[in-house]
């Protein structure tokens, strides 16, 4: 069964650091790969998404990911980060299954932004 | 205004109750999902509608039941709620040209007391 490992369940980091959340995905066929925000009292709102071509997809306020085959990996990655960005990051792989897309979410990781 | 709008936002019902939980859209979507949203546990499928006469069970759709009762609607029903049911609920729609984006509601908070 296809799955998302995602590795960190909660990330502390102070304001203006670097930070990156970690995905793995178990996948044997093509991969279409997501990165989902939630903040709190929200529903889930896209980041960005990875369905072919370049390897590094740039996604909404600042943060970008890398497609890794050999790694199985779609880390998140965000150069400085904001207390704004305080919230719970899900990464999820498209499958098809009994000739239906759906997606499957790992179960989250909560980002902190201290200052 | 929100394209995926769910109602109630919260709820708190007894053990035993039938609750119905609504979604609607207007994004014209046909293809149309509930989750269950626990503290980490990540979201959960319960059930999807690809169209109006499409209903599809999901990996928790014990316990559940839905009506799609027209393209830009979605309901998930509790016929006896329990504790255990406790979670936040999302609906979420997508778009065969979008493959396999989705876009979400606010979520409904449920409360099984």
């Amino acid at each position: 069964a296809q799955s998302v490992t995602q590795l960190d369940s909660q990330v502390p980091v102070f304001e203006e650091a670097p930070v990156e959340l970690r995905c793995n995905y178990s996948s044997s066929v093509s991969v279409y790969l997501f990165w989902y925000v939630q903040y709190p009292n929200q529903g889930l709102q896209l980041l960005l998404k990875y369905l072919s071509g370049s390897t590094l997809v740039k996604g909404i306020n600042g943060f970008e990911a890398e497609f890794n085959k050999s790694q199985t990996s779609f880390h998140l990655r965000k150069p400085s980060v904001h207390i704004s960005d305080t919230a719970e990051y899900f990464c999820a792989v498209g499958i098809t299954q009994g000739g239906s897309e759906k997606l499957v979410f790992g179960k989250g990781t909560k980002l902190t932004v201290n200052p | 205004d929100a394209d995926v709008t769910q109602t109630p936002r919260n709820r708190i019902t007894k053990t035993g109750k039938r609750i119905m939980l609504e979604c609607s859209q207007t994004k014209g979507h046909d293809r149309m999902y509930w989750y269950r949203q626990d503290p980490g546990l990540g979201l959960r499928l319960i059930y999807y509608s690809f169209d109006v006469k499409d209903i599809n069970k999901g990996e928790i759709s014990d316990g559940y039941s839905v009506s799609r009762q027209a393209q830009a609607k979605f309901s998930l029903s509790l016929e006896s709620a329990i504790p255990n049911q406790t979670a936040l609920y999302f609906c979420a729609t997508s778009d065969l040209r979008d493959g396999y984006e989705q876009y979400f509601g606010p979520g409904t908070r449920l409360t099984v007391t």
